[in-house]
Parts: C-alpha cells; sequence; structure tokens
C-alpha cells in the first residue's frame, strides 16, 4: 500500500516571500504524483501531476514542484507567495497501474499581507 | 465542458436519519470514484466504478453506506441510518482512461448531529 506524508499541517509566509511544502510518499512500485489545491468553499483543483518525463514540473498559479525518486518526495514550491494563495494544498500519489488516489492530510497555506 | 457536479453541497442531518448523496460526472467518463475526508485527516478512498459496475468497493465504512450508478451515467451514495462519525466531506471524481484526467467536484459537505 502507499502512503504520502505531508509534514507540515499549517504554513503561515507572508505575501511575496517564497515557499516549500513538503510531501514524502512510501510505495513499492512506480506511481504518479499529484498536488491538488483547495481554495475556501471550493472543491479539489489540479496545480500540477508528475507522469513521467522530466522531473521538474510546472503547474498552474506560478506552482511547480520536483519529483526525486531516490528520496521519494514531490516537494511543492512557489517563489513568490500571493494572498490568492491561501488555501489548503494536497499532496497525492497513484499507482500507475491502480485505481485510487493515496492523499496526504494537507497542507494549509495561509498568506500574511 | 461541464465539470463534476456535486448536490447537496451541504447536509445537515441527525443522527439515525438518510441521506442520499448525489454525483453527476463528465459526460462520457466511465470511471467515477467516491472518497470522503473526515475532519483534519486525509481524503480517503471509499469506491470506483466503471460503467454501473463497481470496480473496487474496497474503501466502504461498512454495509450503511450504499453506492449505485444506475444505467453508468450519474452515481449515489446512500448513509442509512447515518451515524455522527460519518460527518465529512464527500468528494466524487471522473475521469477517462488517461489517469491524469481524474477531475474532482467540489464535494458535499455531511454534518450529523
Amino acid at each position: 500500500a502507499q502512503s504520502v506524508t505531508q509534514l507540515d499541517s499549517q504554513v503561515p509566509v507572508f505575501e511575496e516571500a517564497p515557499v516549500e511544502l513538503r510531501c514524502n510518499y512510501s510505495s513499492s512500485v512506480s506511481v504518479y504524483l499529484f498536488w491538488y489545491v483547495q481554495y475556501p468553499n471550493q472543491g479539489l483543483q489540479l496545480l500540477l501531476k508528475y507522469l513521467s518525463g522530466s522531473t521538474l514540473v510546472k503547474g498552474i498559479n506560478g506552482f511547480e514542484a520536483e519529483f526525486n525518486k531516490s528520496q521519494t518526495s514531490f516537494h511543492l514550491r512557489k517563489p513568490s507567495v500571493h494572498i490568492s494563495d491561501t488555501a489548503e494544498y494536497f499532496c497525492a500519489v497513484i499507482q500507475r497501474t491502480g485505481n485510487q488516489f493515496y492523499f496526504g492530510t494537507g497542507t494549509s497555506l495561509t498568506v500574511i499581507p | 465542458e461541464a465539470g463534476v457536479t456535486q448536490f447537496p453541497s451541504h447536509s445537515v442531518i441527525e443522527k439515525g436519519q438518510t441521506v442520499t448523496l448525489r454525483c453527476d460526472p463528465i459526460s462520457g467518463h466511465d470511471n467515477l470514484y467516491w472518497y470522503r475526508r473526515v475532519m483534519g485527516k486525509e481524503i480517503k478512498f471509499l469506491l470506483h466504478f466503471v460503467k454501473e459496475s463497481k470496480q473496487d468497493e474496497s474503501g466502504m465504512p461498512n454495509n450503511r453506506f450504499l453506492a449505485e450508478r444506475t444505467g453508468g451515467t450519474y452515481s449515489t451514495l446512500k448513509v442509512q441510518p447515518a451515524e455522527l462519525e460519518d460527518s465529512g466531506v464527500y468528494f466524487c471524481a471522473s475521469s477517462d482512461r488517461d489517469r491524469g484526467g481524474y477531475t474532482f467536484g467540489s464535494g458535499t459537505r455531511l454534518t450529523v448531529v
């Protein structure tokens, strides 16, 4: 079975500062990796995904993530955050031959003006 | 194209009552999934339909939960009778064969009092 660990449950950061949200996963098989964002009172929206190819993945709203196979990590980064980035962020994995996502517990990002 | 639609968006019911959640997937998506997030915990898989057939229902918590997808279009998730621990946000997702095309709905927030 897979498990996903998001080490930080809450991350406060000042506007225009950089941010990194950490995600580590455990899996004995190859997986696809995803980051989802949930804005207040909205559903889950795909930020970015890693399926194959370049380990640096760029997503929407200026976010990017890097797949590190040796460290089994998929950390999410943004060089300069905005107030509108305040939301909850979920890391998720799915086996390449599987049918269900395994999610982390989420990281609540709060951008401080 | 229209996204995954879930309703109601919120539901508050008393312990012992019955509630039915509905999910309308993206048109043409054969795969439909239900997930649940209990407060403060990770989003967990409940079950997976391929068209009208249950492909995997290993995540269903107990027999108080019944999911259907008649005709392979929309799906319902019924909880009968509801218990306090059933409170949470229920997400539906649909996809075509490409796992990168997984789309989530905005969720139904269920509160059992």
